[in-house]
């Protein structure tokens, strides 16, 4: 069964709003997530690294202020699009580290954001 | 065949058939490869891997051959079914975070 679960699995919003997009790790706590962004018929691209009681780190071209991470917990990491724009209407992906695992990440199912 | 669509290319195959996925890798100091297969509206699915250490490895249908005087990989699916329709991405890793090829759209026709 699934062993990253991220949510929601699809929002719809209006230009300027701020979404807020959750990655948790079920049954394993995960001291790295890694969050991706997916344009259609494209490869995933890492945007950032989010570490567990410490900042993010962010992939160069990346920007902080508009995407905020926050990992204040074992299990779950989150993904804030600050004043959303069509342009970040995309595909977004997180994944989970899991030690006991012979897979170096673990996929959630995505999270499809349009902006209108 | 295969074709190259506007970003992805497309290789079409009849369900039976075995399939080969291609995948050049960039960096000679990735040392752990990845294949992935993503269907339509959800997240990569582990496929198979392989250490630098290794030119082939089998699993159940698949089989990963890496070439690393050449930084090639490549994905055979044997008796490909309707179920294996998919993209395809190999991804490779050096320490931590995963670099991913461009990706292949597999169409299995029955």
């Amino acid at each position: 069964g699934a062993v990253v679960s991220q949510h929601p699995s699809r929002v719809i919003c209006k230009s300027g709003t701020s979404v807020k997009i959750e990655c948790r790790s079920l049954d394993f706590q995960a001291t790295t997530m890694f969050w991706y962004r997916q344009f259609p018929k494209q490869s995933l691209m890492l945007m950032a690294t989010s570490n567990e009681g410490s900042k993010a780190t962010y992939e160069q071209g990346v920007e902080k202020d508009k995407f905020l991470i926050n990992h204040a917990s074992l299990t779950l990491s989150t993904l804030t699009v600050t004043s959303a724009h069509p342009e970040d209407s995309s595909f977004y992906i997180c994944s989970a580290k899991r030690e006991d695992s012979n897979q170096p990440q673990h996929f959630g199912d995505g999270t499809r954001l349009s902006i209108l | 065949g295969e074709s190259v669509g506007l970003h992805l290319p497309t290789l079409s195959v009849q369900e039976g058939d075995n399939s080969i996925i291609n995948c050049a890798y960039s960096n000679s100091a990735s040392d752990y490869f990845i294949w992935y297969k993503q269907e339509s509206g959800k997240g990569p699915q582990f496929i198979i891997d392989i250490r630098s250490n290794m030119d082939k490895r089998q699993g159940q249908r698949v089989t990963v051959l890496l070439n690393k005087t050449v930084k090639h990989l490549s994905l055979q699916i044997a008796a490909t079914q309707p179920g294996d329709s998919a993209v395809y991405f190999c991804a490779e890793t050096g320490f931590q975070k995963l670099v991913f090829g461009t990706g292949t759209r597999l169409l299995v026709s029955p």
